[in-house]
């Protein structure tokens, strides 16, 4: 089983919809929680943090669940320009190798349609 | 601010050829990482070094991987011999500090071995 498991989609959703992502992490020791973005033949890049509390960045909001550990992302009113991979990535001790290290979902793909 | 780089951003190689990437970090960040990414995958981290020291190279295939990061600055990663296996996006990522820091990536290493 994966440390970090998501639906790889692709999601396909129409211009303006909202659209959710979900992820499940397997250690519970797990100590910090990000989505990061990652284009089509680009470098990742960190969107937002999760917090316990859950968070909100303009269309985008995050929440995290830690006796489910299950962490989630939704994007409201989505544009053409949201079209990436997301990346579901959990930070702390690896079940494979004890160390502290940032663990990678394998992405999940949205594709915005005009 | 400059963002990491990363040199060559393209390598095509036949098997058993040797293969080194190169890697800049932003200025001032003392970590620095490099990760394997293969398609459709998140990046598996290979090798994590704070400044010089190799804090964390549990994952690198040290049968033909190795790694340096001399004066704690730029870095190198090489892989002799290449194999088939061994065809995917090498990226190199830095952070101020290793645990509470987001991690910025560079533009990635694609190499093709065939």
């Amino acid at each position: 089983r994966k440390e970090v498991e998501q639906d790889p989609g692709p999601f396909n959703v129409p211009e303006g919809a909202t659209v959710a992502f979900n992820c499940t992490y397997s250690n519970s020791a797990s100590q910090s929680f990000f989505w990061y973005r990652q284009d089509c033949r680009k470098e990742p890049k960190l969107l937002m943090s999760v917090y316990s509390s859950g968070n909100e960045d303009g269309r985008f909001t995050a929440q995290l669940n830690r006796a489910s550990q299950y962490i989630s992302l939704l994007i409201r009113d989505s544009k053409l320009s949201d079209s990436a991979t997301y990346l579901c990535v959990v930070r702390g001790p690896s079940l494979d190798t004890g160390r502290r290290a940032l663990t990678f979902g394998s992405g999940t793909r949205l594709q915005v349609q005009p | 601010e400059a963002g990491v780089v990363q040199s060559p951003r393209y390598k095509i190689i036949e098997k058993k050829q040797p293969v080194a990437f190169w890697c800049n970090p932003i200025s001032g960040h003392n970590t620095l990482y490099w990760y394997l990414q293969n398609l459709g995958q998140g990046p598996e981290l290979l090798i994590r070094y704070e400044n010089e020291e190799a804090v964390d190279d549990s994952q690198l295939p040290k049968d033909r991987f190795s790694a340096e990061r001399l004066k704690g600055v730029d870095s190198t990663l090489k892989i002799q011999p290449a194999e088939l296996g061994d065809s995917a996006v090498y990226l190199c990522a830095s952070s101020f500090s290793a645990f509470t820091d987001t991690q910025y990536f560079g533009p990635g290493t694609r190499l093709t071995v065939l």
